[in-house]
């Protein structure tokens, strides 16, 4: 099982629809979680963390849940420039507390 | 997809030293490389943009006498930590960015 694993889409959305999709990872050990935005050549940017209590950001909710191990992320009323690729990153608390990306969920939204 | 490597993946050097990381794209050629810096527990933060053949594009608060980058090539950006202090112990990333991100390894810099 690879440590951090998105689905690379791409998701197809119409402007407007709500649209969620999940990360999961493998060290169970891990402690924090983030999620980023990367725009088509661009470096990517934090969108939110992830908290155990989950959270919540305008459109946007993040949630953990540590008994499957996955992250998610939730947008709502998608507008045309969400259109990017979602990172998920784990902290892996390795002895290297090294950061595991995920390769990216690519989101189109549809006008 | 594109490789790329970092060299060391880890480091231990004296406070006052200074200390040379190389990012290396081993398979695409990159006009634009990340530098990235991670404190435990910590999101990424960016540092830097790499930029070859020109001066990199320093991230608000980073001095850039203090975290040289040098972007000689299309396939190697190296960052230079200057006088390095305890502070300055932390994980740095490199990546390059072409429809997708593809990070280094990393590397684990600690100051004694």
């Amino acid at each position: 099982r690879k440590e951090v694993e998105q689905d690379p889409g791409p998701f197809n959305v119409p402007e407007g629809a709500t649209v969620a999709f999940n990360c999961t990872y493998s060290n169970s050990a891990s402690q924090s979680f983030f999620w980023y935005r990367q725009d088509c050549r661009k470096e990517p940017k934090l969108l939110m963390s992830v908290y155990s209590s989950g959270n919540e950001d305008g459109r946007f909710t993040a949630q953990l849940n540590r008994a499957s191990q996955y992250i998610s992320l939730l947008i709502r009323d998608s507008k045309l420039s969400d259109s990017a690729t979602y990172l998920c990153v784990v902290n892996a608390m390795n002895r290297d507390d090294k950061i595991i990306f995920g390769k990216g969920t690519r989101l189109h939204i549809l006008p | 997809g594109a490789v790329v490597s970092q060299h060391p993946s880890r480091v231990i050097c004296k406070s006052g030293t200074s200390v040379k990381i190389e990012c290396r794209s081993l398979d695409f050629q990159a006009t634009t490389m990340f530098w990235y810096r991670q404190f435990p527990k910590k999101s990424l933060m960016l540092m830097a943009t790499s930029n070859e053949g020109s001066k990199a594009t320093y991230e608000q608060g980073v001095e850039k006498d203090k975290f040289l980058i040098n972007h000689a090539s299309l396939t190697l950006s190296t960052l230079t930590v200057t006088s390095a202090h305890p502070e300055d112990s932390s994980f740095y990333i490199c990546s390059v960015a072409y429809n997708e991100q593809f990070f280094g390894p990393g590397t684990r810099l600690t100051v004694l």
